[in-house]
């Protein structure tokens, strides 16, 4: 079964960086924009950043932009995602996507970011 | 941003009973419209795209219609294993993508 798997979850310090990352099992990695949204406890799903095929775009939301850095590797069929300045708003299982806009879209199961003192 | 009105955001049913959800988009989006599953710790599950098509694999019992600002998302004959959130999502051309609040369904 093809899945994309996050890495594992971790708590940080506010004012901290971390690195996300995804690995996608199947072999149309490269075919595909990929994703990474967030849900923060007993909030609704929000779209973090999207990275095109070929990672020639980048796009971000209002509240993460000049704070994470979205980036991906085709030869190994990761996703990454460079979070810095890290808040306790930033709180949240981020989720990795393929596609999101139609067939063929894959979500990972979600990674639990908590940042706390 | 597009804001997504998903209702209800909970309910119950009983097997074999028709189930519908309804998103309504604060504007037209024509029929860039996904509906997921997602059960307790897995990943969202793609069910419908493009508003009313039926991604491979699933099951004919789920079904989606609507176009620009109104859609529905059914399920025909309620089974069980269909117990999970559900939750629509736009793609229209202007970022961001946003997702519905989401509608918990039980079996009554």
């Amino acid at each position: 079964e093809v899945q994309l798997v996050e890495s594992a979850g971790v708590v940080v310090q506010p004012g901290g960086s971390l690195r996300l990352s995804c690995a996608d099992s199947g072999f149309t990695f490269d075919d595909f924009t990929m994703h990474w949204v967030r849900q923060a406890p007993g909030k609704g799903l929000e779209w973090v950043s999207l990275i095109t095929w070929d990672g020639g775009s980048t796009f971000y939301a209002d509240s993460v932009r000049g704070r994470f850095t979205i980036s991906r590797d085709n030869r190994k069929n990761s996703l990454f995602l460079q979070m810095n300045s890290l808040t306790t708003e930033d709180t949240a299982l981020y989720y990795c996507a393929k596609g999101l806009d139609g067939s063929g879209t894959l979500w990972g199961q979600g990674t639990l970011v908590t940042v706390s003192s | 941003d597009i804001q997504m009105t998903q209702s209800p955001s909970s309910l119950s049913a009983s097997v074999g009973d028709r189930v519908t959800i309804t998103c309504q988009a604060s504007q037209d989006i024509s029929n860039k419209l996904n509906w997921y599953q997602q059960k307790p710790g897995k990943a969202p599950k793609l069910l419908i795209y493009d508003a009313s098509n039926l991604e491979t694999g699933v099951p004919s019992r789920f079904s989606g219609s609507g176009s620009g600002t109104d859609f529905t998302f059914t399920i025909s004959s309620l089974q069980p294993e269909d117990i999970a959130t559900y939750f629509c999502q736009q793609y229209d051309n202007l970022l961001p993508y946003t997702f519905g609040q989401g509608t918990k369904l039980e079996i009554k």
